[in-house]
């Protein structure tokens, strides 16, 4: 059968409160960056992007954070929803000219009503 | 609305059977890819298409291949599947360097 999985990052929030997710990217030479939310069963979904020549990008409720000196990577939700529980992945494209994509290991979010 | 789906959801094989995962797009993306997902990790990609173009990723064993027959569809063979395969596996497109769109996944079982 499958192989044991590794025990993820959790976070655990309180319906409301913001959450802030972190991620260490690994290449100085990306150039764009994804997080995506994967609910249970389903396929990755995408939230945000933002590109190297950026330090701040701001969606519907989410904000996505770089900063190239340490090479990190945050996502911030507002006002977390129970909705909102799903493991979220950064992902890091490598400049190759076309999106090959590596993904970080992930951190799982738990909402509580 | 424009997607990528995956068929079967749910494929159960024996150990050593071949097994074919299929993949369409209606996004009209030039780059097709195939991921395995194990649980509680981050998806590892195994190949990719350019458009006709294929692209192994080292790592990936002699057992997994891969056709793309037109813009539209993609094909995920396992010739020999072992225990070791039984996975989530994703597909996913793009444009070019575009942000990587993904379908539900295929679980597989291996028995």
């Amino acid at each position: 059968g499958e192989s044991v999985g590794l025990h993820l990052p959790t976070l655990s929030v309180q319906e409301g409160d913001n959450s802030i997710i972190n991620c260490a990217y690994s290449n100085s030479a990306s150039d764009y960056f994804i997080w995506y939310k994967q609910e249970s069963g389903k396929g990755p979904q995408f939230i945000i992007d933002i590109r190297s020549n950026m330090d701040k990008r701001q969606g519907q409720r989410v904000t996505v954070l770089l900063n190239k000196t340490v090479k990190h990577l945050s996502l911030q939700i507002a006002a977390t929803q129970p909705g909102d529980s799903a493991v979220y992945f950064c992902a890091e494209n490598l400049n190759s000219g076309y999106s090959t994509l590596t993904f970080g290991k992930g951190t799982m979010l738990l909402v509580s009503p | 609305d424009a997607m990528v789906i995956q068929n079967p959801r749910y494929q159960v094989t024996q150990f050593g059977k071949p097994v074919t995962l299929s993949c369409s797009q209606t996004l009209n993306h030039n780059v097709m890819y195939w991921y395995q997902q194990k649980s509680s990790q981050a998806p590892k990609l195994l190949f990719h298409y350019y458009d006709k173009d294929f692209n192994n990723e080292a790592d990936t064993p002699d057992n997994f291949q891969s056709r793309r027959p037109n813009t539209s569809f993609c094909f995920l063979d396992i010739r020999s599947p072992g225990l070791g395969d039984a996975a989530m596996y994703l597909c996913a497109t793009s444009h070019r360097v575009d942000t990587q769109y993904f379908g539900p996944g295929t679980r597989l079982t291996v028995l």
